[in-house]
């Protein structure tokens, strides 16, 4: 079985504050990792994804994210947010030693970035 | 390249009546997989095919609902009977290949409302 949590529904950032997006997973086999991006009206975009390599994910416009084991958690960063991040975001895992394929997402954490 | 096509964009159907939605994938990919996000919520898995056929199928809600994938490329997510609760936006995604943790790449979704 596997689960995704993510810690805050919504998440509200001066422009050129840092970001921090918290999402913590449960998974019975080793887990693939991705964070979603969804604007208004507009398709789900991959940010980064992690598959068992590098514990530190780097993705696009700056976003990262760190694969922590220990913590089952996979947060998301930005050292600075721009008025263009505000968006829906969505942790997702994925097992990668079963035969299911299907992506399970988050709630989804809503952020507000302020003039 | 093109990504992800789905038509329609919208579509608004009466209690009872049956609907076809279609999704395009990129060209190429071998899987795909259609998932439902009601309002508020993040996307819910429906199935999923390897080529032509579903490998798995498991998140379909009831046998009201149906996919079919005839040349291993476009797929039509059938649904009979529509209820209200069947109101939501339909998401169609694609991979390259079907190993474990292959990054899927969405569609814009279709949004059905049923009245």
């Amino acid at each position: 079985a596997q689960s995704v949590t993510q810690l805050d529904s919504h998440v509200s950032v001066s422009e050129g504050t840092p970001v921090l997006l918290r999402c913590n997973y449960s998974s019975s086999y080793s887990p693939s990792l991705f964070w979603y991006v969804q604007h208004p009206n507009k398709g789900l975009q991959l940010l980064l994804k992690y598959t068992s390599a590098a514990t530190l994910v780097k993705g696009i416009n700056g976003f990262e994210a760190e694969f922590k084991k220990s913590e089952t958690s996979f947060h998301l960063t930005k050292p600075s947010a721009h008025m263009s991040d505000a968006a829906e975001y969505f942790c997702v895992v994925s097992s990668m030693d079963t035969g299911r394929r299907a992506l399970t997402f988050g709630s989804g954490t809503r952020l507000q970035v302020q003039p | 390249g093109a990504g992800v096509s789905q038509t329609p964009s919208n579509k608004v159907t009466e209690k009872g009546k049956y609907v076809e939605l279609r999704c395009d994938p990129i060209s190429g990919h071998t899987a795909l997989y259609w998932y439902r996000q009601s309002l508020g919520q993040g996307p819910e898995f429906l199935i999923y095919f390897q080529g032509t056929g579903a490998a798995d199928d498991s998140g379909l809600p009831n046998d009201r609902f149906f996919a079919v994938r005839p040349e291993g490329s476009v797929s039509t997510l059938k649904i009979q009977r529509t209820e209200r609760g069947d109101s939501a936006v339909y998401l169609c995604a694609s991979s390259l290949t079907w190993v474990a943790g292959d990054t899927q790449y969405f569609g814009p979704g279709t949004r059905l409302t049923v009245l």
